[in-house]
């Protein structure tokens, strides 16, 4: 079955340490996401990738990075500057090129940093 | 700039019974319109998505959604629910690059016994 992974589901961390949160697909989408989901705020958008080797800040990027070096694969690193960074993370992709394709999600990372 | 409203941050229905969540948009140009759930700790599902030339959408689960551009709205409705619809529901709002879709805050549907 095609999806997409997200690990780990939980993921504890100290405050002032850079954390690195996995996402594979293997669905074979050109675009990939990152979205960050706050309690009442619904997603927003922190990353997004068209195409390998390329990708654009969303509307909350600042203490983000992430990397596209394979089609498959979109990590996101939240670094020590990233002010508020408990939440929940969800990955998506979707097919370019075709109108109204819709988002297709993992299951998502909790972090948690204290 | 595109914004998605949904009026109700939750929603408590008995089982069996109908309901309607809503959502209003705005938007200067022409865009696409979902749904999805979330269940408790998942990713989001897609319910329904608008297609031009059809006001109304059917979706999964009995779900179905009516586009009105009058009154930019794009509410969700189901004849009678179930006890495993309790989930959170999102309207989606994306442009026609597609590459930027925009969430309202969600709302909770419970169902109760």
């Amino acid at each position: 079955d095609g999806g997409i992974t997200q690990s780990p589901k939980y993921l504890f961390r100290k405050e002032g340490q850079n954390v690195t949160l996995s996402c594979e697909q293997n669905l074979n989408h050109d675009a990939m996401y990152w979205y960050r989901q706050d309690p009442g705020q619904g997603l927003r958008l922190i990353y997004y990738s068209q195409i390998v080797n390329d990708f654009q800040k969303g509307d909350i990027a600042e203490g983000y990075s992430v990397s596209r070096e394979k089609k498959e694969s979109f990590p996101l690193t939240v670094t020590s500057a990233q002010k508020n960074p408990t939440a929940f993370y969800l990955c998506a992709s979707s097919i370019t090129g075709v109108e109204n394709s819709p988002l297709h999600f993992g299951n998502g990372t909790r972090l948690t940093v204290t | 700039a595109q914004s998605v409203t949904q009026l109700d941050s939750q929603v408590p229905v008995f089982e069996e019974a109908p309901v309607e969540l809503r959502c209003n948009y705005s938007s200067s140009v022409s865009v696409y319109l979902f749904w999805y759930v979330q269940y408790p700790n998942q990713g989001l599902q897609l319910l329904l998505k608008y297609l031009s030339g059809s006001t109304l959408v059917k979706g999964i689960n009995g779900f179905e959604a009516e586009f009105n551009k009058s009154q930019t709205s794009f509410h969700l409705r189901k004849p009678s629910v179930h006890i495993s619809d309790t989930a959170e529901y999102f309207c989606a709002v994306s442009d026609t690059g597609g590459f930027k879709t925009i969430f309202g805050a969600g709302t909770r549907l419970f169902v109760k016994a």
